[in-house]
């Protein structure tokens, strides 16, 4: 099981909903990331947070907008998908900051569907 | 900009024998490198991760050799199981980068 705690685990929504994905972690890392996966394709960055502070956002369209609430929960709200955003959306999180020698822990992610 | 890739898409092994999965990279400046196994329907899992200053470490089961030289990864499972079929990714960082490069991925299948 992974320490990196993701829901919810399937996520079917229209182009004009608006929905929320949510990440939990419990380990104290302080660095906390999302990830797009399309399938058979590696994780792509979408956004860093270091100390709960948004430190890189990978030119993600607007209709992605991240929030870290405190430094354990990461959240990602969707506003107006397009149908090429279904994908698998993975949360991860480090000790420190993003760019120390830690590795990386990933949830099992949220499977988005734009119907 | 640079990346890791990976030798082999796919790769079928009997159970029982040695896996070696190959990843080679264009940074120079990597200076950490860790492997993911990802199973269907899962998140990438860690596996094993090395620095630049190490040329080889091991875990359970699994090995990991580093040649800077030629720029090369690798990863050696040993007494392949039903449970190590995955896809295995390889991902690299530089120095005061904040973004892990992940390679394409290798797909294993092991054989009963």
């Amino acid at each position: 099981d992974t320490e990196v705690t993701q829901t919810p685990k399937h996520l079917v929504m229209g182009m004009t909903n608006k929905k929320s994905l949510k990440c939990e972690q419990h380990m104290g890392h302080r660095a906390m990331y999302w990830y797009k996966q399309k399938a058979k394709k590696p994780p792509e960055l979408m956004f860093v947070y270091s100390y709960e502070k948004l430190s890189i956002n990978e030119s993600v369209p607007s209709r992605f907008s991240p929030e870290c609430p405190n430094s354990s929960l990461l959240n990602l709200h969707l506003h107006a998908l397009q149908p090429e955003d279904s994908a698998l959306y993975l949360c991860a999180s480090s000790r420190e900051r993003e760019n120390s020698n830690q590795p990386q822990h990933f949830g099992d992610g949220t499977r988005l569907s734009i119907l | 900009g640079e990346s890791v890739g990976l030798h082999l898409p796919t790769l079928s092994v009997q159970e029982g024998d040695n896996s070696i999965i190959n990843c080679a990279y264009s940074n120079s400046a990597s200076d950490y490198f860790i492997w993911y196994k990802q199973e269907s329907g899962k998140g990438p899992q860690f596996i094993i991760d090395i620095r630049s200053n190490m040329d080889k470490r091991q875990g359970q089961r699994v090995t990991v050799l580093l040649n800077k030289t030629v720029k090369h990864l690798s990863l050696q499972i040993a007494a392949t199981q039903p449970g190590d079929s995955a896809v295995y990714f390889c991902a690299e960082r530089g120095t005061n980068d904040y973004k892990l490069s992940f390679g394409a991925g290798t797909t294993v299948t092991v054989r009963a």
